[in-house]
């Protein structure tokens, strides 16, 4: 399809495991962000990429968090030796310019037992 | 950093019914963006505003863009049961560039 594509759309695994998580953009975005839903709240910003600029690493919680963006389209969210308050929806978001309107995808609901 | 206060938290209403939410803000925004998200699915835009005072209508949507760019609404006329779901409001600032800082949401239930 045309929009934001997310891999995995669901993932579990057990506490201390690694995880990574995939993003398509839109054909064409050359902005990037990740963020990331808990339960009943709002999206808080982790990291954003724009072309071949340095990444906005700011909102990352903690060293554990990582993120790469290959060639300026396909980002990997990577979560090392995960926590049980990992366990969110982590949306991926795209847009044209950096001020454009960002698009979503649907998300990975992580899970961590 | 900045926060979003959005209003109200959840809301239930009859088919038929107008809807008005909002959201405030301590810091000012040159953007305001207001998303739906239905389960398991990302947010979508509905509306976006960039001038202070800009009142946009899509359908049975309008928001407005507060004239001291520290609030927004968005109205829903006609409610409908597929209106059901999170509302978000999303400010940017637009200073060289600037993520979005998102509300806590809004639920809406429609019943039919």
């Amino acid at each position: 399809g045309a929009g934001v594509s997310q891999s995995p759309s669901n993932k579990v695994t057990e506490k201390g495991k690694d995880v990574e998580l995939r993003c398509d953009p839109i054909s064409g975005h050359t902005a990037l962000y990740w963020y990331r839903q808990s339960l009943g709240q709002g999206l808080e910003f982790l990291i954003y990429f724009q072309g071949n600029s340095a990444p906005d690493k700011s909102g990352l919680p903690s060293d554990r968090f990582s993120a790469e963006r290959t060639g300026g389209s396909v980002s990997t969210l990577t979560i090392q030796r995960t926590q049980q308050e990992d366990s969110a929806v982590y949306l991926c978001a795209s847009s044209l310019a950096t001020l454009g309107p960002q698009h979503f995808g649907d998300g990975t609901r992580l899970s961590i037992l | 950093g900045q926060q979003l206060n959005q209003s109200p938290q959840s809301m239930f209403i009859q088919e038929g019914e107008d809807v008005s939410m909002n959201c405030t803000s301590s810091s000012i925004f040159n953007t305001w963006l207001w998303y739906k998200q239905d389960p398991g699915e990302g947010p979508v835009l509905l509306i976006a505003l960039y001038k202070a005072g800009e009142l946009t209508s899509n359908g049975r949507l309008t928001a407005q863009f507060g004239i001291t760019r520290k609030d927004s609404f968005l109205n829903i006329s006609a409610s409908i049961p597929s209106d059901v779901g999170i509302y978000f409001c999303a400010g940017q600032m637009n200073s060289g560039y600037s993520t979005l800082t998102f509300g806590k949401g809004t639920m809406l239930l429609v019943s039919p």
